[in-house]
C-alpha cells in the first residue's frame, strides 16, 4: 500500500526566500506525481504533473523534481511571495488498471511580508 | 476556475436530515470522483465513475449514496449522517481513468453534521 509523507507539516518563511517542500513515498511503481495547492476551505489547484518517465517539471517560479529510486519528490519555490501562502499537497498516481491517487497530508506554507 | 463547480459550498445538517451534494464539470471529461477531506488526514477517495458507471467504492458507508446521471453531473446523497462525517467533500474530474490524466478539482462543499 502506497504511503505518502510530507515534511515539514508547516513552514513559515520571509518574503523573497527560496524554499523546498518535500514529499516521500514508499512504492516506486508510480505512473505520475502531482503537486497541488489548496487555499483555506477551497478545492485543489494543480501546479505541476510529472510523469514517471520524467525527472522534473517547471512552471514559472515552481520546479518539481522526481526521484523514483529514492522515493522522493521536491517542490522548489523561488522568490516566495505572500500569495504563495497555502497548503501544498503531493499526490501519487499509482500503477493500475484505473486511476488510484494517494495523497499526502500536505505542508502548510506561510510567507511573511 | 477549474471548470468543476460544486453546490452548495456550505451545508449544515442534522443527523436525521437528507441532503444532496451536486457537482458539475464543464470540461468534457468522462471520469468523475468524490473525495472526503477531514482535518489532518489525507484526501480519501470515496467513489469513482467512468462514463456514468461506478468503478470504485472504497468501503464507504451506505449513508453516502452516489449518483451519476450523465458524464457532466455527479451527486452525493446523504442520509442519517454522523458527526464524524463532517468534512470537506471534493469532486474531481479527468479525461479518463488512466493515471496519466490530471484530475481537476471543484472548490468543495464544507459539510457540518450536528
Amino acid at each position: 500500500k502506497q504511503e505518502v509523507t510530507q515534511i515539514p507539516a508547516a513552514l513559515s518563511v520571509p518574503e523573497g526566500e527560496n524554499l523546498v517542500l518535500n514529499c516521500s513515498f514508499t512504492d516506486s511503481a508510480i505512473y505520475n506525481l502531482q503537486w497541488f495547492r489548496q487555499d483555506p476551505g477551497k478545492g485543489l489547484t494543480s501546479l505541476l504533473l510529472i510523469q514517471s518517465s520524467q525527472r522534473e517539471q517547471t512552471s514559472g517560479r515552481l520546479n518539481a523534481s522526481l526521484d523514483k529510486s529514492s522515493g522522493r519528490s521536491t517542490l522548489y519555490i523561488a522568490a516566495s511571495q505572500p500569495g504563495d501562502s497555502a497548503t501544498y499537497l503531493c499526490a501519487l498516481g499509482n500503477s493500475g488498471g484505473y486511476q488510484k491517487v494517494t495523497f499526502g497530508i500536505g505542508t502548510k506554507l506561510q510567507v511573511i511580508p | 476556475e477549474t471548470g468543476v463547480t460544486q453546490t452548495p459550498r456550505h451545508l449544515v445538517m442534522g443527523m436525521t436530515n437528507k441532503k444532496s451534494l451536486k457537482c458539475e464539470q464543464h470540461l468534457g471529461h468522462n471520469a468523475m470522483y468524490w473525495y472526503k477531506q477531514s482535518a489532518k488526514k489525507p484526501l480519501e477517495l470515496m467513489f469513482v465513475y467512468s462514463l456514468e458507471e461506478r468503478v470504485e467504492n472504497n468501503s464507504v458507508p451506505s449513508r453516502f449514496s452516489p449518483e451519476c446521471p450523465n458524464s457532466s453531473h455527479l451527486f452525493l446523497h446523504l442520509h442519517t449522517l454522523q458527526p464524524e462525517d463532517s468534512a470537506l467533500y471534493l469532486c474531481a474530474s479527468s479525461h479518463g481513468l488512466a493515471s496519466s490524466y490530471e484530475q481537476y478539482f471543484g472548490p468543495g462543499t464544507r459539510l457540518t453534521v450536528t
